[in-house]
């Protein structure tokens, strides 16, 4: 079985401080992505990875950056974080070869304070 | 970019009714995908579909490929408590290398 782990199920920080989030699949995928989910908004790109050290913005990639060095792991960055960055965060990953199916980790809720 | 319109946003159920959900677009996709989220957990696929018309069917669950490929609908029948949670449409084109669009979700309540 596929599997996605997040590095924190709960995290809560400080305006300002510099948040990773981490995220690790173990089946090769070539593809990994960062969402956020917020109530009635359903689940929005943050960014997307197509393969190692490659990244594409999402539709919301402001207040954030990635990065991916290794092809299991891919990191979310919030350099300076902020009250409005408080959100359930989603990583997901999928393989460019057969189904088009997203594997998602179980999602870290992080709260700004 | 694209937009997807999911609909209703939530629903009130007593155990044992059947529950329909769909997903319109104002362009077309070439792959709809079902998932569902549980409590505290990340989505996880129900049903994917990949043609036009195409119907499919997984136990209890439904979901149809509009013929336009800009809608697609998902039936849950006889819903039991477990069916709880938010259900995810999700569309997708070939030439979007491996991006998918979400729809806002549908909470779906079961009373029992």
């Amino acid at each position: 079985d596929v599997k996605v782990t997040q590095s924190s199920r709960y995290l809560v920080k400080r305006t300002g401080e510099k948040v990773f989030l981490e995220c690790v699949q173990d089946m090769d995928h070539e593809n990994m992505f960062w969402y956020r989910q917020d109530p009635g908004l359903g689940l929005r790109l943050i960014y997307f990875s197509y393969d190692v050290k490659m990244k594409e913005k999402g539709d919301i990639p402001e207040g954030y950056s990635v990065s991916r060095e290794k092809k299991e792991r891919f990191s979310l960055i919030l350099e300076s974080a902020s009250t409005n960055q408080t959100s359930m965060y989603l990583c997901a990953s999928r393989t460019t070869s057969g189904y088009n199916e997203q594997f998602f980790g179980p999602g870290t809720r992080l709260t700004v304070l | 970019g694209q937009q997807l319109n999911q609909s209703p946003q939530s629903m009130f159920i007593q155990e044992g009714e059947d529950v329909s959900m769909n997903c319109t677009s104002s362009s077309i996709f070439n792959t709809w995908l079902w998932y569902k989220q549980d409590p505290g957990e990340g989505p996880v696929l129900l049903i994917a579909l990949y043609k036009a018309g195409e119907l499919t069917s997984n136990g209890r669950l439904t979901a149809q490929f509009g013929i336009t490929r800009k809608d697609s609908f998902l039936n849950i029948s006889a819903s039991i408590p477990s069916d709880v949670g938010i259900y995810f449409c999700a569309g997708q084109l070939d030439t979007n290398a491996g991006k998918s669009t979400f729809g806002d979700g549908t909470t779906l309540t079961v009373k029992p």
